[in-house]
């Protein structure tokens, strides 16, 4: 079974603060994506990358920046965490561009105060 | 922007009913996916159906999909507690560079 891990499920970090959500998966995929959830908006599109070391910016980028220096690997990065950034967190993965089932970590839910 | 959105926002029911939500998108799809996500949980990918088929089952699921009027549905037979979770719709398509939108979603509430 493919198996996408995130390295927190609850997270608490002060404003200012650099935050590093890390997501890991175990099936070789290429595709990799950090979407954020919050009530009454659904998910949202931060950043993802189709391969290593390139990224792109979804719909919502402002505020975060991503590191994918291994395959397996996607470091999602709040450069100084707000407030407005707490938020639940998901990570998918996908095994190449034929577009095909995303597979979700677990999520981390961040609490900046 | 969010390409698929989902009708109700909300549904209530009973154990044994039904469950019917719909997913409604704005540009031409390659494929439109559902998925359930249980409280708190990350998602879990239930059927994907192609831009060119018109219904899909899997088990208690059906999907159907009218790309003329832009539109999918979800139904959930002979519902289960355990089917309670929200359920969102996912699309990818050229005009979204390939990449995977999610609707809202649909909380769904199934009562014992």
């Amino acid at each position: 079974d493919v198996k996408v891990t995130q390295s927190s499920r609850y997270l608490v970090k002060r404003t200012g603060e650099k935050v590093f959500l890390e997501c890991v998966q175990d099936m070789d995929h290429e595709n990799m994506f950090w979407y954020r959830q919050d009530p009454g908006l659904g998910l949202r599109l931060i950043y993802f990358s189709y391969d290593v070391k390139m990224k792109e910016k979804g719909d919502i980028p402002e505020g975060y920046s991503v590191s994918r220096e291994k395959k397996e690997r996607f470091s999602l990065i709040l450069e100084s965490a707000s407030t407005n950034q707490t938020s639940m967190y998901l990570c998918a993965s996908t095994p190449d561009n034929r577009r095909a089932e995303a597979f979700f970590g677990q999520g981390t839910r961040l609490t900046v105060v | 922007s969010q390409q698929g959105e989902e009708d109700p926002q909300a549904l209530s029911i009973q154990e044994g009913e039904n469950a019917t939500m719909n997913c409604s998108y704005k540009t031409s799809i390659n494929n439109l996916q559902w998925y359930r996500q249980n409280s708190g949980r990350g998602l879990v990918h239930l059927i994907l159906i192609r831009s060119n088929e018109r219904e899909k089952h899997s088990g208690r699921l059906r999907v159907t999909l009218d790309t003329s009027k832009k539109s999918s549905s979800l139904l959930i037979t002979a519902s289960r507690a355990a089917d309670t979770a929200s359920y969102f719709c996912a699309t990818d398509g050229k005009a979204a560079g390939n990449k995977l939108t999610f609707g809202g979603g649909t909380r769904v509430l199934v009562k014992p």
